[in-house]
């Protein structure tokens, strides 16, 4: 299996300021082939599933505000939030999608200061 | 908009079988893989494994001796069996769609989730 891990466990940033989780993976996730990185990000809110973030390490999903961003390639990426809201106080995980079977990373919580 | 909402026992007991069905409206299951994925309380999130509309299915190896996933084509409807559960298996279960696949090589990120449903193994 494709092991995901990611640091910081959590995260507490005052309203406004940046947010910067990591996320490596223990094998690289981009598939030469096609230059991809099977790389996804999530922000779970207590109670509610999973919501999509970003997908191949850098695209945003549609909706999501443009303070979200990803960038990264191979075994090392970031997810950054850029003036952090009260609305974005949730867990983060990173997901490689290219291997099975598909792992996520263990999650880091992001709170307000 | 594709809806999917999972339904099944909340109390399963011990040894016995966790059955899930995921309902899908708003959409067909064609040319998409559905899979079922869990995330025991105040814990991080496990891929069970997926099934794609032809009933093709890749299991997680450490869970591939006792699932079962299967589709429902008429029902618009994808099932999920677990055997022999312990209270190790006791979280919330969702179903969730992946994005289509653009590639020939691996999957597509989850861009559809069901609401998810918690099972508790107890006796």
């Amino acid at each position: 299996d494709i092991v995901m891990t990611q640091s910081p466990d959590s995260l507490t940033v005052s309203l406004g300021e940046r947010a910067t989780i990591n996320c490596k993976s223990s094998q690289s996730v981009l598939f030469s082939s096609n230059n991809h990185n099977y790389l996804a990000w999530y922000q779970q809110k207590p109670g509610q599933p999973p919501k999509l973030l970003i997908y191949w390490a850098s695209t945003r999903e549609s909706g999501v505000p443009d303070r979200f961003s990803g960038i990264g390639s191979g075994t090392d990426f970031t997810l950054t939030i850029n003036g952090l809201q009260a609305e974005d106080v949730a867990v983060y995980y990173c997901q490689q999608y290219l291997g099975t079977p598909f792992t996520f990373g263990p999650g880091t919580k992001v709170e307000i200061k | 908009q594709v809806h999917l909402q999972e339904s099944g026992p909340g109390l399963v007991k011990p040894s016995e079988t966790l059955s899930l069905t995921c309902s899908v409206s708003g959409g067909s299951l064609i040319d998409y893989y559905w899979s079922w994925i869990r995330q025991p309380p105040g814990r991080g999130l496990e891929c069970i494994g997926y099934i794609s509309y032809s009933g093709a299915t890749n299991y997680n190896p450490s869970l591939r001796s006792r699932v079962t996933m299967s589709v429902d084509r008429s029902k618009n409807q994808i099932s999920l069996r677990l055997s022999a559960v312990t209270a190790a298996d006791t979280a919330v279960y969702f179903c969730a769609r992946e994005a289509l696949r653009s590639f020939d090589r691996g999957g597509s990120p989850f861009n559809v989730w069901g609401q998810g449903t918690l099972v508790a193994v107890s006796s």
